[in-house]
């Protein structure tokens, strides 16, 4: 089947602005992660949403991140008033029961 | 220090070795582990999922864990040119939650 996607594929957008990135994970899949991959940082949990409980959302580096998942699919990642800092390749991952997370292609994200 | 430790390469090896590629970490509580193979401007691929220590093998895959060393090893027999790639080691303390990811190691196989 289909496997997780994410829109934009690329992002280029100025300091200051603010960005949506969206998620599609696995069909039927509970639970979804946000990731960010940069080359200083590696791979780094943001945010985890598990069905209908609240997200753990330790990983987010600022109250500029916010995430939200709408009716237990699609979710979307968004960055206010973004930074240089920001640009980074931002994953997604979803998994069932089985608890094995797919990643999603990510979005490459560069603020110039 | 990090959680987990990984070796970042780059590892040069003429097709046919067989790679090992290691992750070590501080955290005793872990007790999922994984790897994925990541190909450039692609996402991550899962490899191998276990929980316990021993071996576990996938075709020419073989994922080894050490809980009282804290020490994981992927091994990859007859090497080939496709399995080019970045390998990421992956942990994480329970059956949800969130993984934390070693910094990988960049492979290249040489024809």
């Amino acid at each position: 089947g289909a496997g997780v996607s994410q829109s934009p594929s690329n992002k280029v957008t100025e300091k200051g602005k603010d960005v949506e990135l969206r998620c599609d994970p696995i069909s039927g899949h509970t639970a979804l992660y946000w990731y960010r991959q940069s080359l200083g940082q590696g791979l780094e949990f943001l945010i985890y949403f598990q069905g209908n409980s609240a997200p753990d959302k330790s990983g987010l580096p600022s109250d500029r991140f916010s995430a939200e998942r709408t009716g237990g699919s699609v979710s979307t990642l968004t960055i206010q008033r973004t930074q240089q800092e920001d640009s980074a390749v931002y994953l997604c991952a979803s998994s069932s029961d089985r608890d094995e997370q797919y990643f999603g292609p990510g979005t490459r994200l560069t603020v110039t | 220090q990090k959680e987990v430790e990984q070796d970042p390469g780059p590892l040069s090896v003429p097709e046919g070795a067989i790679v090992s590629l290691n992750c070590t970490y501080s955290n005793s509580a872990f007790q999922y582990f994984m790897w994925y193979r990541q190909y450039s401007r692609k996402g991550p691929e899962l490899l191998m999922y276990t929980y316990s220590s021993g071996n576990k093998e996938d075709g020419r895959f073989t994922a080894q864990v050490d809980k009282s060393s804290k020490y994981i090893s992927l091994f990859i027999r007859d090497s080939q040119p496709s399995d080019s790639a970045t390998y990421l080691c992956a942990m994480k303390l329970s059956e949800g939650g969130k993984l934390i990811f070693g910094q990988g190691t960049e492979l290249s196989v040489k024809p």
